[in-house]
Formats: C-alpha cells, structure tokens, sequence
C-alpha cells in the first residue's frame, strides 16, 4: 500500500507569491492534518481535514488555508509569502477522525524556500 | 495543551536497550500519548502509542506509569538505523478534532 504523497518535494518562491502544496492520503484514509516544521519553533500544527471539514485549526495567520476534496486528497495554500514561512510542511494521514486512538502517518513533506 | 518534556539527547551502546524517558505531567485523562521518530529530513515515522495501559509492538514498548504523568520509549536491541530525534507527544483534545502536539525531542546517537 503506498504511502502518504506529498508534492512537490521542493519549491522555491519569493516573497508576496502564493503557494499550493498537495497531499494525497493512503488508500482509504478520510483524515489529513498539517504541520510546519522550523529550525526555531520545530513542529507545529497546522490543520485537520476529514469529510472535506475542517475540524480545528491551530495558531497560523489566515493566509494559511487548506481544504479537502471528495477523495480525501488535501491541499494547503499560503498566501502572500514571507521569509519566516520557509519550513518543511508535513502532511499526515489517518484511517478515522477519532479521538486519538488512531495511528497517524506521515509524507516525507515539501520543502518550501522563500526568497 | 498538554506539553512534554524530554532530554535533549542520549547516548546508546548498539545492541543495548535505549530507554527515552518522557514527563507530560499535564496530559487529560483522554488523551493519548505517541511516539515518532524523525531521521534527517525526513517526515516522522510512528513508532507507537498508548493511553493508560502499557504496549509492545514489534519496534518498541511504551510504559505508562500509573498516573500518566510519564512515559518511557524502550527500543529493545539498538541498531546504527535507530539514530534519530524521537519525539514523545501528546494527542490533545481541540475544538471538533485533535492535534498532536510536538515537543522539542530526544536525539538518540547509537554508536557502535
């Protein structure tokens, strides 16, 4: 069974560009979250996606979005981008939206570099 | 949000038990704790999970002490490949769904 995709592995941007980076889950998986991940402030969270619902949403400035399609396919889109926004950004999946029971997996996340 | 605490970094023999110790003194009583290990760049991979009871699969064991205020990571047999900044988190509870919520990890060097 393959993995969770991420694409593209790398990207270079400047700043005030938008960006849309893609997630696709593993084979029947209905749950995608979002993380950053920073030198400075490590791992943090972003979004959780299932049903095409956004359950919650953790710390980030609206230009962070994200949505999910029919197919449980995600996508994330930053807007307007800043320096600070360069991170690898990690995508996870899991079979159910519980409460925390579930195993979570992860892509091997896109490098994002702004310039 | 429950947060964790773990030691910047260890040491481990290759062939010895690797024990990671991890204090979440403020975790719910609903919420999960998880481990996951990240090597270079790469995305972290899951190792395992419990909530009160203790597990065992097949790359490592998770004790919980009673209380739930710790836990411990132990990778029975330590290889070269366990050389990685393992990370002890807690599931936490939020809005409709959930979050994992990462500390800063343990690096574990395994040296022959």
């Amino acid at each position: 069974k393959a993995g969770v995709t991420q694409t593209p592995r790398y990207l270079i941007k400047t700043r005030g560009q938008q960006v849309t980076l893609s997630c696709s889950p593993i084979s029947g998986h209905r749950s995608v979250s979002w993380y950053q991940q920073t030198p400075g402030q490590g791992l943090q969270f972003l979004f959780e996606y299932f049903s095409e619902t956004q359950r919650n949403k953790g710390n980030f400035p609206g230009r962070f979005s994200g949505r999910q399609f029919s197919n449980s396919r995600s996508e994330m889109n930053v807007s307007t981008l800043e320096l600070g926004d360069s991170a690898l950004y990690l995508c996870a999946s899991s079979l159910e939206a519980g409460r925390g029971g579930e195993k979570l997996f992860f892509g091997s996340g896109t490098q994002l570099s702004v310039l | 949000d429950a947060k964790t605490t773990q030691p910047t970094s260890m040491d481990c023999a290759e062939g010895r038990a690797a024990n990671l110790p991890c204090n979440h003194s403020t975790i719910s009583g609903n919420e999960y704790v998880y481990w996951y290990r990240q090597i270079h760049s790469q995305g972290p991979q899951y190792i395992i999970h419990g909530l009160k009871n203790n597990e065992t699969n097949e790359m490592a064991s998770l004790i919980i002490t009673e209380d739930r205020k710790s836990s411990t990571l132990i990778l029975p047999h330590a290889t070269l490949r366990d050389t990685a900044v393992y990370y002890c988190i807690v599931r936490v509870l939020r809005q409709a769904g959930t979050a994992l919520i990462f500390g800063k990890g343990t690096t574990l060097s395994v040296s022959s």
